[in-house]
């Protein structure tokens, strides 16, 4: 089944301690990208990638960290999480112009 | 700045009335999308319309991209409760590619019996 993988779903954390966000594609998409849902801001692009060792920011970068070494994956890491960086976060990949998302992650930094 | 605005924020409509739910910028994109998302997940993809004007029907789901490539328009016909969700339009401002895709708001949906 054709489907991006994120984990963990839900995540509570402290102020200060690293954490990684996984995601994974399984349909040899080039593009992905992490994006941030808040209410009232609607989806936030926080980086994106067009290619393995390839990575650009989106509009909301600052707190966070991508790399992608494998085309399948594409981790999300925030190396000093703070408490504006509680959120729901999809990561997603995409063909042309449409994007494929996963299920989300429930971030709350305490 | 918000480069798309979504109307209504929120719609309660009971089962078998009509809807449109709008999607108004001020730039011109080069594609835009239509996505639901239900609670606890991620978006979906509903349609993707690219030429200006173009008119494009998914059940009872009509989309059509304004002639100028600035706005779009979702109708419902003779809702369901299965519609209820969040309805995302999102803008990609380059050509062929998913990477500057700009969401608006959301219209969230209920529709009850």
């Amino acid at each position: 089944e054709a489907q991006v993988t994120q984990n963990p779903r839900y995540l509570i954390t402290v102020t200060g301690k690293k954490l990684t966000v996984t995601c994974s594609q399984n349909m040899n998409h080039e593009y992905m990208s992490w994006y941030r849902q808040d209410p009232g801001l609607g989806l936030r692009q926080i980086y994106y990638s067009m290619n393995v060792e390839v990575t650009d920011k989106g509009d909301v970068p600052e707190g966070y960290k991508v790399s992608r070494k494998e085309k399948r994956n594409f981790p999300l890491i925030l190396e000093s999480p703070s408490p504006n960086q509680t959120s729901l976060y999809f990561c997603a990949s995409g063909r042309n112009t449409e994007a494929f998302f996963g299920q989300g992650t429930r971030l709350t930094v305490v | 700045t918000q480069l798309l605005e979504q109307s209504p924020q929120f719609l309660s409509i009971q089962e078998g009335e009509n809807l449109t739910v709008y999607c108004n910028s001020s730039s011109v994109f080069s594609s835009l999308q239509w996505y639901r998302q239900e609670p606890g997940e991620g978006p979906v993809l509903l349609v993707t319309v690219v030429t200006g004007g173009e008119v494009k029907k998914l059940k009872r789901l009509t989309f059509q991209f304004g002639d100028a490539r600035k706005d779009s328009s979702l109708h419902i016909t003779a809702a369901q409760p299965g519609d209820t969700g969040l309805y995302l339009c999102a803008g990609s401002l380059n050509t062929g590619t998913a990477s500057k895709l700009t969401f608006g708001t959301g219209t969230r949906l209920q529709v009850t019996l």
